[in-house]
């Protein structure tokens, strides 16, 4: 089945730690997505990626890095420069050439806590 | 800047009642509009979708008009089931239709059905 699939399902992190967030996709889409969900709120954009070697920052870049080496990879890393990474964190891809008509396929995500 | 406004949580209803969570939106141009759901622990899941004024997007029983002389989104359910608990996201299209990445979501209204 396709989909796109995150992990750790959950991670801790220790003080000046940096940690990578794992996220693959067997969908053959070209855009892939980073969005942080705190509780009781909606989701931020942190880094996307419209195709292979190119990504742009989101809202929320700061504290974060991506890259994106292959299509079915984008990986996050979360650098000690983040002061309050506890989070859920969501990987999430589509076809960028239907625009904002097309739906978001969102992998279960991975729940980020400090020691 | 655009926004989404949703009815606050969490809510909590009986097997069969009638569902309505309000979604409000401030948005240049005429975005898409989109409702997501997500189960406890994973990630999200398009709902339903409307691409313009008028339109009504419908799936599992769920409905919601693309409202533009009131700005609104209301998500609608005849009878509800336990197995609709979950938290409800209303989304709002990128302004300049490129990516459906950068939509804007509302903060999430839970809800809960109780047998």
């Amino acid at each position: 089945d396709g989909g796109i699939t995150q992990s750790p399902k959950y991670l801790f992190r220790k003080e000046g730690q940096n940690v990578t967030l794992s996220c693959e996709q067997n969908l053959n889409h070209d855009a892939m997505y980073w969005y942080r969900q705190d509780p009781g709120q909606g989701l931020r954009l942190i880094y996307y990626s419209q195709i292979v070697n190119d990504f742009q920052k989101g809202d929320i870049a700061e504290g974060y890095s991506v890259s994106r080496e292959k299509k079915e990879s984008f990986p996050l890393t979360v650098t000690s420069a983040q002061k309050n990474p506890t989070a859920f964190y969501l990987c999430a891809s589509s076809i960028p050439q239907g625009g904002t008509n097309e739906k978001l396929f969102f992998g279960s995500g991975t729940q980020l806590s400090v020691l | 800047g655009d926004s989404v406004t949703q009815m606050e949580g969490p809510v909590t209803l009986s097997e069969e009642a009638f569902l309505t969570i309000n979604c409000t939106y401030t948005a240049t141009g005429y975005p898409s509009l989109f409702w997501y759901v997500q189960y406890p622990g994973e990630g999200l899941q398009l709902l339903l979708k409307a691409t313009k004024a008028d339109d009504k997007g419908s799936n599992k029983g769920f409905e919601a008009t693309y409202r533009k002389e009131t700005t609104s989104f209301h998500l609608e359910k005849g009878s509800v089931q336990v197995s609709d608990s979950a938290v409800y996201f209303c989304a709002l299209g990128d302004p300049y239709n490129t990516n459906a990445g950068k939509s804007t979501f509302g903060d999430g209204t839970t809800l809960t059905v109780k047998p």
